[in-house]
């Protein structure tokens, strides 16, 4: 099984919402990644967690809050969001956090805030 | 530090003809490079990588891809294009002691019937 597994696939939120986006795989990957994508443009790394603790935050604003509850689930809580922050978000799983290891992908969630 | 370039954002090919992405990186140390084909709405999928070995790389879909040192390139081909392959295309380096991928800013791929 190559599969990472998206929920949901789409999400409208206001602003003072709250929302979880939710990420899981079962290939037994030690390194997983939350990523945001604007149309037409590549991947934006957000988060990487190695080994169910957060490696790297790229300086992403606090309205979004990351959790791995254990080593096939990754969680993004969102809280407070901007119109802005409207993009397709995506969850990556690697074997482990070395850049030799290819990333799988999901599907992603589409992400509206109003 | 790591970068990836990509000539050509948007790229048209028709039908049968020879499809050609470029990619050209910037390592200190050496690379691991990825091809990842995204169609509409739906995530990354990986085309082909290298990382050591054989610099001549064949991927699925029938895509393959040659990495070449000197010219620093990885550039993705394939012989034939099908309407199936328009989609957009990510050229992705990493390196061993890295934990992220830097992409490229993307080409994408339009075929003509």
């Amino acid at each position: 099984d190559t599969e990472v597994t998206q929920t949901p696939k789409h999400l409208v939120m206001g602003m003072t919402n709250k929302k979880s986006l939710k990420c899981e795989q079962h290939m037994g990957h030690r390194a997983m990644y939350w990523y945001k994508q604007k149309a037409k443009k590549p991947p934006e790394l957000m988060f990487v967690y190695s080994y169910e603790k957060l490696s790297i935050n790229e300086s992403v604003p606090s309205r979004f809050s990351p959790e791995c509850p254990n080593s096939s689930l990754l969680n993004l809580h969102l809280h407070a969001l901007q119109p802005e922050d409207s993009a397709l978000y995506l969850c990556a799983s690697s074997q482990e956090a070395s850049g030799v290891y290819e990333q799988y992908f999901g599907p992603g969630t589409r992400l509206t805030v109003t | 530090a790591q970068s990836v370039t990509q000539l050509g954002s948007h790229v048209s090919v028709s039908e049968g003809a020879l499809v050609l992405l470029r990619c050209n990186y910037s390592s200190s140390v050496p690379p691991y490079l990825f091809w990842y084909v995204q169609y509409p709405n739906q995530g990354l999928q990986l085309l082909l990588k290298y990382t050591t070995g054989a610099t001549l790389v064949k991927g699925i879909n029938g895509f393959e891809a040659e990495f070449k040192k000197s010219e620093t390139s990885f550039h993705l081909t394939k012989p034939s294009a099908h309407m199936s392959d328009a989609a957009e295309y990510f050229c992705a380096v990493s390196v061993l002691s890295g934990n992220q991928f830097y992409f490229g800013t993307g080409t994408s791929l339009t075929v003509i019937p």
